[in-house]
């Protein structure tokens, strides 16, 4: 099915293990990003991506590794899994933003609209 | 920095009724958008509804519109007719447009819980 997936859709691993989360998306979208969903903080943005090879941090990067070698994958490595990354994540990808009539910004259509994975649960014990 | 506040952490509305979920935030920036993400126990991240800033006008998806007041900074969002199936978290969430090839961020609210009682 097209979209965009999430796997696994749970893990527990132990403090210190290396985990990676993948993120596969069928829409050929030049954007992809990484968050945590964590009670009283809402979603934060860990990484995204503007394209292939181009990375960069959010709010969150400390303890996290991504790559994105191919426009269809985004993976999420956790270097060394601690405690307080347990958490939910979820991956999204967008169009990359249009050119507005004015030319002034970027902007102007549903290309704009992130759309997100089915998210992923992570207990690091 | 750019915040996005959502005061309401739980509302409750009966069946066919409407309730209101509030979102406020805080920009210097002039061009950006807002959103409403729903997220029902499935944790499936919804679109529910955006809104360009540049428009007054406010937009609408059928039983979901939203009262955009960029002056007060304000974007709430109108739930007519409430169904069981909106019982979900709900997310605002504000992007910033950006002048780059980094793509846009966004920043979301800690959301709001709604549950629809039959």
């Amino acid at each position: 099915d097209a979209g965009i997936t999430q796997s696994p859709r749970y893990k527990i691993t132990e403090t210190g293990r290396q985990v990676t989360l993948m993120c596969h998306q069928t829409w050929s979208h030049s954007y992809m990003f990484w968050y945590r969903q964590d009670l009283g903080h809402g979603l934060r943005l860990i990484y995204y991506s503007a394209a292939a090879d181009i990375t960069d941090k959010g709010e969150v990067p400390d303890g996290y590794v991504v790559s994105r070698s191919k426009t269809e994958n985004f993976p999420l490595t956790l270097e060394s899994a601690t405690r307080s990354q347990t958490s939910v994540y979820f991956c999204a990808s967008s169009d990359p933003p249009e050119w507005t009539l004015s030319g002034r910004f970027w902007g102007g259509s549903t290309r704009d609209t992130q759309y997100f994975g089915p998210g992923t649960r992570l207990t690091v014990l | 920095a750019q915040t996005v506040t959502q005061s309401q952490p739980e509302m409750s509305v009966q069946e066919a009724e409407t309730v209101t979920l509030s979102c406020t935030y805080d920009t210097s920036e002039n061009n950006y958008y807002l959103f409403w993400y729903k997220q029902p126990p499935s944790r499936q991240m919804i679109l529910v509804i955006r809104q360009e800033a540049y428009k007054q006008q406010n937009a609408t998806e059928n039983r979901f519109s939203v009262n955009f007041q960029k002056a007060a900074k304000s974007f709430s969002l109108k739930i007519s007719d409430s169904q069981l199936g909106d019982t979900a978290m709900y997310f605002c969430a504000f992007m910033k447009l950006r002048h780059s090839n980094t793509g846009n961020q966004f920043y979301f609210g800690t959301g709001t819980s709604l549950t629809v009682i039959p």
